[in-house]
């Protein structure tokens, strides 16, 4: 399977907000509700912060909200924090119990 | 506290054999959920290795699969991961995590790099 596609940075002010996008196919993203993001800080291991297009895990603040459309997902950080700078990457089911993820986005905070 | 501790070797040589254990604390791998493996190379993103279930039933990367081995040992509470004929480019930070039922990866190993060199 074919990694999935997304923007490799995008940027915005602290209190605005950013939107990372994340598309794939119609055997992936477009066949399943079951996307998921996680953060990554440098040297550190991944942090899940939605899963299931839209559902948030307990601890994770709820300015982060994803969705989907057609074989896109998107992940929105609203009220952009100096600590929300860093890579995010989605990741999708992809049948056979197979997982695939992004190629990544490296989130600044001007 | 679900914790996962990546173990093995930091560096292999070419056409050699990358073997890797995560050892889990605090949950039990008997009782549910799939135990996996990801990797991302340097300055790159994740790529999706294999998956295993207590039952030892597994899942691979179709791109990988003919490299690749998975184990469980429910005994030691631990997973491992075999990759043969490694080259330059299996060099990577390699984690181990838990993937719930939803296909997610809520619990992850702090991952361990893997140089293939000679």
């Amino acid at each position: 399977q074919s990694a999935l596609t997304q923007p490799p940075s995008a940027s915005g002010s602290p209190g605005q907000s950013v939107t990372i996008s994340c598309t794939g196919t119609s055997s992936d993203i477009g066949g399943y509700n079951y996307v998921s993001w996680y953060q990554q800080h440098p040297g550190k291991a991944p942090k899940l912060m939605v899963y299931e297009v839209i559902k948030r895990p307990s601890g994770v603040p709820d300015r982060f909200s994803g969705s989907k459309s057609g074989n896109t997902a998107s992940l929105t950080v609203s009220g952009l924090q100096a600590e929300d700078e860093a890579d995010y990457y989605c990741s999708s089911y992809a049948g056979n119990n197979n997982n695939v993820f992004g190629t990544g986005t490296k989130v600044t905070v001007l | 506290q679900v914790q996962l501790q990546e173990s093995g070797p930091g560096l292999v040589k070419p056409s050699e054999t990358l073997s890797l254990t995560c050892a889990v604390s605090g949950y039990s791998i008997s009782t549910a959920y799939y135990w996996g493996w990801i990797r991302q190379p340097p300055g790159k993103g994740f790529e999706w290795i294999a998956i295993i279930y207590h039952s030892g039933t597994s899942f691979y990367n179709s791109s990988l699969k003919s490299r690749v081995s998975i184990s469980v040992d429910t005994s030691k509470n631990q997973f491992s991961l075999k990759l043969y004929s490694v080259t330059a480019a299996d060099t990577a930070v390699y984690y181990c995590a838990r993937r719930l039922w939803e296909y997610q990866f809520d619990y992850w190993g702090h991952g361990t790099l893997v140089t293939v060199s000679s």
